[in-house]
C-alpha cells in the first residue's frame, strides 16, 4: 500500500456521461498530480495541485477539471465522455511543490480504470 | 517542450545485467527519475538523479549526464520479478513554482530463464 488512495478502482460508463475520480494523498503530502495512461500514449501528465491551488497544467482536455480540497484530497471530473477517454487514471502525491533541493518523489496510487462504452 | 526516448523492449537472462538507456531534451531540467511499473499496477519509484554521476541502490544503479541529456538504469543479478516496464521521467520546474514530471513511454523488460 503506497498510502495514496484512489476510488473507484474500476468504472464502466457510457459515452456522454460524467464521472468523478477521487484521490486521497499520502499523509503529510501537499501536492497532488493526475496522470492518464492509455495503451498507446504512456503516462500523460494532466494537472498538479499544491495545498489547494493549481500549480501546473499538462495536456488536460477542457472536458476535464480537477480540484484539491482543504483536507488535501483531490477529485478529477471527466465529462462528455468519449470512447478515447478509456484509460487508467493515476493520482500521485508528493511532499511539496519543489523549488528546493530534494527528490520530492511522486508516490502513485493504484489507479482508477475507466471504461467508456 | 520535452522529448524523452527509451527503447521499447529489451530481453535479458535471469542473473545477468541489463542497461536501459534514456535520452532527453528539455529546458529547466530539475531531475531525472526511474520508475518500475508492472502491468496494470502503479509506477513505483526506483531512483533519482539531479547531478551528474552514478547513484547506486542495491541491485539498481542510475547514471546521469546532464550535458549529454542521457541517463541509464542498470539492473544487476536479474530476477524474474524484474520483468516490468521501466519508465524514465524528467522533471521541469515551471514558472510560478509548479513542477512537471514527464514520463517516457517506457521500456518493457522481459527476463528469461
Amino acid at each position: 500500500d503506497s498510502g495514496v488512495t484512489q476510488t473507484p478502482k474500476h468504472l464502466i460508463t457510457a459515452t456522454g456521461q460524467r464521472v468523478t475520480l477521487r484521490c486521497s494523498p499520502r499523509s503529510g503530502d501537499l501536492s497532488v498530480y493526475w496522470y492518464q495512461q492509455s495503451l498507446d500514449q504512456g503516462l500523460q501528465f494532466l494537472i498538479q495541485y499544491y495545498n489547494g491551488e493549481e500549480r501546473a497544467k499538462g495536456n488536460i482536455l477542457e472536458r476535464f477539471s480537477a480540484q484539491q480540497f482543504p483536507d488535501l484530497h483531490s477529485e478529477l471530473n471527466l465529462s462528455s465522455l468519449e470512447l478515447g477517454d478509456s484509460a487508467l487514471y493515476f493520482c500521485a502525491s508528493s511532499p511539496e511543490n519543489t523549488m528546493t533541493a530534494g527528490a520530492n518523489v511522486l508516490t502513485f496510487g493504484a489507479g482508477s480504470r475507466l471504461t467508456v462504452l | 517542450g520535452q522529448n524523452i526516448d527509451q527503447p521499447t523492449e529489451m530481453t535479458a537472462t535471469e542473473g545477468a545485467i541489463v542497461q536501459i538507456n534514456c535520452t532527453y531534451q528539455t529546458s529547466g531540467f530539475n531531475g531525472l527519475f526511474w520508475y518500475q511499473q508492472h502491468a496494470g499496477e502503479a509506477p513505483t519509484f526506483l531512483s533519482y538523479n539531479v547531478l551528474d554521476g552514478l547513484e547506486e541502490k542495491g541491485r539498481f544503479s542510475s547514471f546521469l549526464s546532464r550535458s549529454k541529456g542521457y541517463s541509464y538504469l542498470l539492473l544487476k543479478e536479474l530476477q524474474m520479478k524484474d520483468s516490468a516496464s521501466y519508465l524514465c521521467a524528467v522533471r521541469r520546474i515551471l514558472t510560478g513554482g509548479g513542477n512537471k514530471l514527464t514520463f517516457g513511454t517506457g521500456t518493457q523488460l522481459k527476463v528469461e530463464l
